[in-house]
Parts: structure tokens; C-alpha cells; sequence
């Protein structure tokens, strides 16, 4: 399978504990992404690496959200002291490169996402 | 202003009869892209279609075709022969182009599309 994968796909953690999750994306991709989805709500971003380098974040990722791309591959996504605002869906992304001149018409690709239930 | 609006929170659609999707967007920026994903129960977003804003054609995947009506700022998905296994929740997103500064989509709230045998 040469799609993003993400793992673990589901976790079930108590209120205060950390979880992390990792993503590894399409291997030609320098773009990785990170979006959060709640029940009946589209998926919302968090984040942005091109290569290893975290260029945006949303207001969305507070504090105790982290998120590393250390070697510009797969990305992992900390969140610390869970709270149960947290429980959603983790959904990571990739895309290549933007050539010169190019608009914004590179393709997007999702994985199949991790689903995140803090009680 | 919310950038992507779906208007319809759910749909119904007769197998092999077409359907409609509407998306409206809201930009100032004169480079964009829209796109449509859709996802099944099991939560995996599948890239459907991707119009340009400078595209000179509506785009079209298979039964997939963009209604692009850009005075109108509206992208509606059009699925023609409907399956059942197109029954899932259908998302229109944003992606303002490299001067808007951002490369992050931005999403609709998304169309649950019920098939009917």
C-alpha cells in the first residue's frame, strides 16, 4: 500500500494521559498535514510541514499539541494532558511539491485517519 | 463569512440516477482550488475531483463531473449513475492559492448521500 498511513487507528485513553499519533505519508511528498474532525463537522487544519520544517499552525493546536516531521518523513502528533474536547478524529494528509508557476491544483491525499476517545 | 457552505445536510438519490452536490465558496483570492472528497463510514477521505480557478473546463473523473459556475462562486459535484457504495458523507473543500499564503484546505460541513436500491 503506497497510500498515508496512520497509526494507531483507534485509541481509547483517560482524561490527563498523552497519546501520540504517527503518519507516515506518500514517500514523494515533501507537504504533510495534519486536520482534526469532530462528529458532523468537516475536518478542520492543524498543521503544516514542508519537508521538515512546521510552516503553519491554526489556533486550534494549542499548548499541549505538538506535532515534529524530524527527518521531513512521517510526522507524529502529541497531545498532552488529554481532555475530552480531544476525542475526535486525527486525519493526516500529503501532497508533492507545487511546481514553478503552479497554482493550486496539487492533489491532497488522506489517510484513513485515527480516531482519538478520551473518557 | 464561511469560505465553503453546503447547504444540503443530506441527500437521497434512486441507484443509477444522477445527483447534484452543491458547494458555494467565499474567496477574494484570484488563485484558487476546489476540491471534493468523499467519506465512507470508515473515516478515510477519497480525492474525488479538483478544479482550477483559471481551468477553462469544468473537470470530470469518471462519473464524477464539476459544475464550475465561478461568477457564481459555486462548485456543485455531480455523480451521475449512482451506486450504493456511493452512499457516504461528501465534503467540498477550499485551497486558496500560494498568495493567499496558506496551504491548508478549507472545508464544508459536508452532504450525507444516501443511494436507494
Amino acid at each position: 500500500d503506497t497510500g498515508v498511513s496512520q497509526d494507531p487507528r483507534h485509541k481509547i485513553t483517560k482524561r490527563g494521559q498523552n497519546v501520540t499519533f504517527r503518519c507516515d505519508p506518500i514517500s514523494e511528498h515533501n507537504r504533510l498535514y495534519w486536520y482534526r474532525q469532530t462528529l458532523g463537522q468537516g475536518p478542520e487544519f492543524l498543521t503544516y510541514f514542508q519537508n521538515e520544517a512546521q510552516l503553519e499552525k491554526s489556533r486550534l493546536l494549542s499548548d499541549r499539541f505538538s506535532a515534529e516531521r524530524p527527518k521531513g518523513s512521517f510526522s507524529t502528533l502529541e497531545i498532552q494532558r488529554t481532555e475530552q474536547g480531544d476525542s475526535a478524529m486525527y486525519l493526516c494528509a500529503s501532497s508533492s511539491p507545487l511546481g514553478q508557476g503552479e497554482l493550486s491544483g496539487n492533489t491532497i491525499y488522506f489517510g484513513e485517519g485515527s480516531w482519538l476517545t478520551v473518557v | 463569512a464561511q469560505k465553503i457552505t453546503q447547504t444540503q445536510p443530506g441527500m437521497f438519490v434512486q441507484e443509477k440516477e444522477a445527483v447534484t452536490l452543491d458547494c458555494t465558496y467565499d474567496t477574494s483570492d484570484p488563485s484558487y482550488g476546489l476540491f471534493w472528497y468523499k467519506q465512507p463510514s470508515s473515516g478515510e477521505m477519497i480525492f474525488l475531483i479538483y478544479q482550477g480557478s483559471y481551468d477553462q473546463q469544468n473537470a470530470t473523473e469518471g462519473r464524477y463531473s464539476l459544475n464550475f459556475q465561478k461568477a457564481r462562486k459555486s462548485a456543485n459535484l455531480v455523480i451521475s449513475a449512482s451506486q450504493l457504495g456511493d452512499s457516504a458523507m461528501y465534503f467540498c473543500a477550499l485551497r486558496e492559492g500560494p498568495q493567499g499564503g496558506s496551504e491548508k484546505l478549507v472545508f464544508g460541513k459536508g452532504t450525507k448521500l444516501t443511494v436507494n436500491p
